[in-house]
C-alpha cells in the first residue's frame, strides 16, 4: 500500500505485504531527518533516521529514501505486522534563525493500520 | 535506566487555573522540547531550549510558560491564557549540536480542563 502524504492521513495494508509512507518537509535547510511510530496514548519512538548527504538507509524490515530535489521523504516497511498498526510521524531537523539553536519539526502522520 | 520522564500521565484542570507539567531527563542531554498533540493531529511545538536557562518559542507558545533552571529538567506551565488547553502533551530531549539529534519522548501527559 501506498501513501501519498498529507492529503490521506490513513493507509490500510494487509498483513505480508509492503507499506510506503511518505512525507513531504518544508524546509530545505533541513538536514537531518527523522522516522517515529507511535502507538495509541504513548510517546513517539524513533525508527530510523537518515542525513541530508544521503538518499537512502535502511534498517531492520524498514528503508528510508530522502529526494531533497523535491523535499520528500518516504519510510518503507517491508512484510508489514499487525504491531506496526500506529501513527508514523517524519520530522525535520534544522537550525533556526538565529544560527544557534537547532529545531526539530513534525509532520502531520499517517496512521498505518494492518489488515489480517 | 536512563531515560525521560513525564508527570502526571492524566491531569484535569478547571478553568481558569494555571497547571505545570513535569519533564525530568537522565540522559544528560542539552536540548529538551515541548509539543502538543490534539486528536488525529500531529506534534506541533511549543518551546524548546537548547541549554540550561535558555529556551526559545516555537510554532504555538502563546498561553505557555517554561523554565530551565537545570539541564535535566524543563517544566511546561499551561496559563488561563490558553484558550483550547485540552490535549497531549509531550516532551523530548536530545543530544545538541551535531548530527545525533534524534529525541527521545516521554510517555505524555494527557491535559483536561473540567
Amino acid at each position: 500500500g501506498e501513501n501519498v502524504g498529507l492529503h490521506l492521513p490513513t493507509l490500510s495494508v494487509q498483513e505480508g505485504d509492503n507499506s510506503i509512507i511518505n512525507c513531504a518537509y518544508s524546509n530545505s535547510a533541513s538536514d537531518y531527518f527523522i522516522w517515529y511510530k507511535q502507538e495509541s496514548g504513548k510517546g513517539p519512538q524513533f525508527i530510523i533516521d537518515i542525513r541530508s548527504n544521503m538518499d537512502k538507509r535502511q534498517g531492520q524490515r524498514v528503508t528510508v529514501l530522502l529526494n531533497k530535489t523535491v523535499k520528500h521523504l518516504s519510510l518503507q516497511i517491508a512484510a508489514t505486522q499487525p504491531g506496526d498498526s500506529a501513527v508514523y510521524f517524519c520530522a525535520e531537523n534544522f537550525a533556526d534563525n538565529s544560527g544557534s539553536a537547532r529545531q526539530l519539526t513534525f509532520g502531520s502522520g499517517t496512521q498505518l493500520t494492518v489488515l489480517p | 535506566d536512563g531515560g525521560i520522564t513525564q508527570s502526571p500521565k492524566y491531569l484535569f484542570r478547571k478553568e481558569g487555573q494555571n497547571v505545570t507539567l513535569s519533564c525530568e531527563q537522565n540522559l544528560n542531554h542539552d536540548a529538551m522540547y515541548w509539543y502538543r498533540q490534539d486528536p488525529g493531529q500531529g506534534l506541533r511545538l511549543i518551546y524548546y531550549s537548547q541549554i540550561v536557562n535558555d529556551f526559545q518559542k516555537g510554532d504555538i507558545a502563546e498561553g505557555y510558560s517554561v523554565s530551565r533552571e537545570k539541564k535535566e529538567s524543563f517544566p511546561l506551565t499551561v496559563t488561563s491564557a490558553q484558550k483550547n488547553p485540552t490535549a497531549f502533551y509531550l516532551c523530548a530531549s536530545s543530544i545538541v549540536p551535531g548530527w545525533n539529534t534524534e529525541a527521545f519522548f516521554g510517555q505524555g501527559t494527557r491535559l483536561t480542563v473540567v
